[in-house]
């Protein structure tokens, strides 16, 4: 697609569900990011993709936090038993690759989750 | 220890005037490079300019240019011409890429600009 898409663009969920959320990046970019956002606070590393693999899942804040990317493009960052501390912009992001250091990633409008 | 150091929570300059943001990074990975991103009142994040860390002079992209001081770790955003609707937050970040081995992008905590007409 001509940017990165990202779904639901807004979700409202009750504590203890889990939700899903998607993630298209621009086509041919093989480098994934996921990034959380809390209101008025900078931006938070979750976990990048080359490919389907993640080299770096350091930033997941927990174990209810997971996510995968299948045939190199959709990715989806899942978080099980939501907490009202999960409430966040969930911003995703490609590059075309990981290697190289001027490699520019292009954010999605994120998705805004709020638990109630 | 902060990798990216925004250290102006908010600044206000009169539009038409130049604005000067600041970031401090930290690294010992020689080779690295340095961007900046507008995030307006709407969400979405906008890449504005990149300065890679063996580039000899300093990036320019129109109204935007990047005052890249290598030896102070410094990589100061400056805005000239202010226009109104550059009013947002501005977000300095960090890719590493030989040593640390990991190619995650580290950003700052933000600057939020107000332009007054």
């Amino acid at each position: 697609g001509a940017g990165v898409s990202q779904s639901p663009s807004n979700k409202v969920t009750e504590k203890g569900k889990d939700v899903e959320l998607r993630c298209d990046p621009i086509s041919g970019h093989t480098a994934l990011y996921w990034y959380r956002q809390s209101l008025g606070q900078g931006l938070e590393f979750l976990i990048y993709f080359q490919g389907n693999s993640a080299p770096d899942k350091s930033g997941l804040p927990s174990d209810r936090f997971s996510a995968e990317r299948t045939g190199g493009s959709v990715s989806t960052l899942t978080i099980q038993r939501t907490q009202q501390e999960d409430s966040a912009v969930y911003l995703c992001a490609s590059s075309l690759r990981t290697g190289g250091t001027g490699n520019t990633i292009y954010f999605g409008e994120g998705s805004w989750l709020t638990v109630v | 220890a902060q990798k990216i150091t925004q250290t102006q929570p908010g600044m206000f300059v009169q539009e038409k005037e130049a604005v000067t943001l600041d970031c401090t990074y930290d690294t010992s990975d020689p080779s690295y490079g340095l961007f900046w991103y507008k995030q307006p009142s709407s969400g979405e994040m906008i890449f504005l300019i990149y300065q890679g860390s063996y580039d000899q002079q300093n990036a320019t992209e129109g109204r935007y240019s990047l005052n890249f001081q290598k030896a102070r770790k410094s990589a100061n955003l400056v805005i000239s011409a202010s226009q109104l609707g550059d009013s947002a937050m501005y977000f300095c970040a960090m890719r590493e890429g030989l040593i640390s081995g990991t190619y995650k992008y580290i950003f700052g905590t933000g600057t939020r600009l107000k332009v007054l007409a």
